[in-house]
């Protein structure tokens, strides 16, 4: 157990769809990381934040959109959800910017 | 451009051991990573190298040459339980890894 936890573990939604999801990092962490890996692919990283500031961004659609509260833990806001969108989701966090990531257990998401 | 290479699938036998390369070209260099990661799982970290040589930590020891932009996870005593991707990530600046696809190792008896 890394200690960040993400919920929901699964999710089944349908195209078109909007779904929120959710880590709160290891504590102490400030720093919290997005990634998306679809089956049998690599990880893909989508973006980071540190201390509530968006610090780096990856390969993530407009469709897509994060953020960070006060209290460290960060919402991923997926908006018209595409077939293509069906992925594991990640979220890795770290003490400070450059540190270790330590990831959560993932949520799968589905879209039917 | 910034890039991983790493094999895409090894096997070994229960017992042995194996050695797992990554090779890397990234705009600097702050860090090699190493993760394993089982199916549908998350990836757990296993080590860290910044500087050249080996650092060993159990059964598991990994491999830096920073000049030659090379690295290597070295298992021994291979259990079935190792089965799993391995992945090398590098930290070229100190905000952003970049990642390997990953080596999936296969096990057998």
């Amino acid at each position: 157990d890394s200690g960040v936890t993400q919920t929901p573990k699964h999710l089944i939604t349908a195209t078109g769809q909007r779904v929120t999801l959710r880590c709160s990092p290891r504590s102490g962490d400030l720093s919290v990381y997005w990634y998306q890996q679809s089956l049998d692919q690599g990880l893909q990283f989508l973006i980071q934040y540190y201390n509530g500031e968006e610090r780096a961004k990856g390969n993530i659609l407009e469709r897509f959109s994060a953020q960070q509260f006060p209290d460290l833990h960060s919402e991923l806001n997926l908006s018209s959800l595409e077939l293509g969108d069906s992925a594991l989701y990640f979220c890795a966090s770290s003490p400070q910017i450059a540190d270790t990531q330590y990831f959560g257990p993932g949520t799968r998401l589905t879209v039917l | 451009g910034q890039n991983i290479d790493q094999p895409t699938e090894m096997t070994a036998t229960e017992g042995a051991i194996v050695q797992i390369n990554c090779t890397y070209q990234t705009s600097g260099f702050n860090g090699l990573f190493w993760y394993q990661q089982h199916a549908g799982e998350a990836p757990t970290f296993l080590s860290y190298n910044v500087l050249d040589g080996l650092e060993e930590k159990g059964r598991f020891s990994s491999f830096l040459s920073r000049s030659k932009g090379y690295s290597y996870l070295l298992l021994k005593e291979l259990q079935m339980k190792d089965s799993a991707s391995y992945l090398c990530a590098v930290r070229p600046s100190n905000y952003q890894l970049i990642w390997g696809a990953g080596t999936k190792l296969i096990i057998k008896p």
